[in-house]
């Protein structure tokens, strides 16, 4: 069984349009995260969330959002895309409760064009 | 602002040898350090964790080392195999349910047979 799970795994989309990335993880974890990795393979985090806070970086511009329908899942929602979004995008998980590792899902790689 | 700085240049040694990878960080004070391992098209993958008020880490034949006074961490595999070729991200972030892990750019690791 897959821990975190994204889907899709390869996203083509023209400027302007709005596309979703949905994330699933089977661990029981109450934190998720995305991350986003550009073409210098720079890993940096977007939001943080459970089911107490989100935690945005600031530099996300908001045309991006995260939604969580429940706590197994953190889907990113993103609308007007422009041609700089095109990177891999990472979905995370941890137990909060427990200062261990983050488990991560396969990516989202996003181009648009 | 805070920094984590990795070898941006890829580390080529010679299978057997010993792969000692690098890890400094300024303007942070992290209470867990934290490696992980990237293969191309895939997520991280976490191997090891280690606290500020430890030293040393080992697990098999990795070893990390922390030293919060150089605010550096040493990462060695011991060994080392073709199979250990991947890129090599270190990950800071401090305790509580707000823990955030912060990545490095990573350094690549290409081990010849």
């Amino acid at each position: 069984d897959t821990a975190v799970s994204q889907t899709p795994k390869y996203l083509v989309t023209q400027m302007g349009n709005d596309k979703s990335i949905k994330c699933e993880q089977n661990l029981g974890h109450d934190t998720m995260y995305w991350y986003k990795q550009d073409s210098k393979k720079f890993l940096k985090i977007m939001f943080s969330y459970n089911n107490k806070e989100l935690i945005i970086n600031e530099t996300v511009p908001n045309r991006f959002s995260p939604k969580s329908p429940d706590k197994a899942h953190l889907n990113l929602h993103i609308n007007s895309l422009e041609l700089g979004d095109s990177a891999v995008y990472f979905c995370a998980s941890r137990r909060s409760s427990m200062n261990t590792e983050a488990f991560f899902g396969q990516g989202t790689r996003l181009t648009v064009v | 602002s805070q920094k984590i700085e990795q070898n941006s240049e890829a580390l080529n040694i010679q299978e057997g040898k010993t792969a000692t990878l690098t890890c400094n960080y300024t303007n942070y004070s992290p209470a867990y350090l934290q490696w992980y391992r990237q293969d191309p098209g895939r997520g991280p993958v976490f191997l090891l964790l280690i606290r500020e008020n430890e030293k040393e880490k080992r697990k098999e034949r990795l070893k990390v080392t922390f030293d919060t006074t150089l605010k550096q961490s040493l990462f060695h595999i011991t060994a080392s195999q073709p199979a250990d070729s991947a890129t090599y991200l270190c990950a800071l972030s401090r305790s509580g349910g707000s823990y955030i892990p912060t990545f490095g750019r990573g350094t690549s690791l290409i081990v010849h047979p």
